[in-house]
């Protein structure tokens, strides 16, 4: 069965950068768009981040755009997301999600970040 | 942007009772709506998609309805696994892909 693990949440500074990755299995990962979605604590999803599954068509959140980076590694069965320039406000529980038809089919269990001097 | 907006924000219910959330989209999105429903400290999981289609394995007590601008999510007799926070969500894919939630409608117990 489909399943994807996330990992690489902490604790990082204001301004600093952090990646965190979401491993897949269970069902051919080249073949499939990936999202990145979040949840600040107590507040409801926000949608951050969408690949392609070639890889190739990236496409953000205006809330993130030109600090977050999506990408993936086919070889590795990998989905990462580089961030950058973070903020308080980007202080969350990070899922990774399997696009189906442009709907959010599959889910991790989430990886937490906190950005906090 | 296209905005969601859902009503209630909360709601209070017993086991069997039918539940209506509603979902209201700012301009018409056709039937690119789903719905997701989430247990605190556990993710989201996909219940209906294409604003009517029950996603895998998901009860028949819940369905989904609507299009355009206006949609609903029906639990036609709550059981106490569903006490949670249900939210709707839209895509658009011209010109770029863009995907948004709606901010949740709490489901308590009364």
């Amino acid at each position: 069965q489909v399943q994807l693990v996330e990992s690489g949440g902490g604790v990082v500074q204001p301004g600093g950068s952090l990646r965190v990755s979401c491993a897949a299995s269970g069902f051919t990962f080249s073949s499939y768009g990936m999202h990145w979605v979040r949840q600040a604590p107590g507040k409801g999803l926000e949608w951050v981040a969408f690949i392609r599954y070639d890889g190739i068509n990236k496409y953000y959140a205006d809330s993130v755009k030109g600090r977050f980076t999506i990408s993936r590694d086919s070889s590795k069965n990998t989905l990462y997301l580089q961030m950058s320039s973070l903020r308080r406000e980007d202080t969350a529980v990070y899922y990774c999600a399997k696009d189906r038809w442009n709907y959010f089919r599959d889910w991790g269990q989430g990886t937490l970040v906190t950005v906090s001097s | 942007a296209i905005q969601l907006t859902q009503s209630p924000s909360s709601l209070s219910a017993s086991v069997g009772d039918r539940v209506t959330i509603s979902c209201r989209a700012s301009q018409g999105i056709s039937s690119s709506l789903a719905w997701y429903q989430q247990i605190p400290g556990r993710a989201p999981k996909l219940l209906i998609y294409a604003a009517s289609y029950l996603g895998d394995g998901v009860p028949s007590r819940f369905s989904g309805s609507g299009s355009g601008t206006d949609f609903t999510l029906t639990i036609s007799s709550l059981q106490p696994e569903d006490f949670a926070t249900y939210y709707c969500q839209y895509f658009i894919i011209d010109p770029y892909p863009l995907f948004a939630f709606g901010p949740g409608t709490k489901v308590d117990v009364k």
